[in-house]
């Protein structure tokens, strides 16, 4: 079967540092994706990893290992702003266009 | 410039009822999809358009039509509305020149009695 796997909530304090991690089993595969979703709110784009290695995007880099199924999204310098749920997404299963994405990681940021 | 827009944002319905949801983008984007979220789940596909006069099932399209209308507007239908369909209801579009970059509209919140 198809799935994703991401922890379900991560708790950190102001200015440190999170990893988040999402390993993934799908038929297809072209790409794995990061959104931000606030309470409510709809979900924003946040990175995206086709080749294995290290993107980075300010304060958040993605990384991807292709050959072990397996991506992680860094949260640098935390701000009270990024708590947050965090979706790590594969694009390509079934067929090309489609998503599936992970059942997120809520992220909590303490003063 | 809307982006995604999406009516209505909120609504209850009473089980069989019937009901559409709304779905427009202003981004001249080709592919555009249509989710539910649940309660501490992520995203699961109903259905997907890659462009006007196709769609194609997702991971959850039982209970669910769509009609993707014209370039612009992708439809959701529930026929007979069940409390299991009670959901945050999400379109999304997608730039065909980055392919893996989503942007969604605000969501309905569904609540079926």
């Amino acid at each position: 079967g198809q799935s994703l796997e991401q922890p379900s909530e991560v708790t950190a304090v102001e200015g440190a540092i999170v990893q988040i991690n999402c390993t993934y089993q799908t038929s297809g595969f072209y790409g794995l994706s990061w959104y931000q979703q606030h309470d409510g709110g709809a979900p924003t784009f946040l990175s995206y990893n086709a080749l294995d290695g290290l993107e980075e995007t300010g304060r958040f880099s993605s990384f991807l290992s292709r050959s072990d199924s397996y991506g992680y999204l860094l949260l640098q310098e935390l701000q009270m702003k990024d708590s947050a749920s965090y979706f790590c997404a594969v694009g390509g299963t079934d067929s090309w266009g489609k998503f599936q994405f992970g059942a997120g990681t809520q992220v909590v940021v303490t003063p | 410039n809307a982006g995604v827009t999406q009516t209505p944002k909120f609504q209850v319905l009473k089980t069989g009822q019937s009901m559409t949801l709304q779905c427009a983008q202003d981004m001249n984007h080709n592919s555009m999809y249509w989710y539910r979220q649940d309660p501490g789940m992520g995203l699961r596909l109903i259905y997907y358009s890659a462009s006007e006069g196709t769609t194609d099932k997702g991971e959850v399209p039982n209970g669910y039509n769509v009609s993707r209308l014209n370039k612009r507007e992708f439809s959701l239908r529930l026929e007979s509305a069940a409390p299991s369909q009670t959901s945050v209801y999400f379109c999304a579009s997608r730039t065909d020149r980055t392919a893996y970059e989503q942007y969604f509209g605000p969501g309905t919140r569904l609540t079926v009695t």
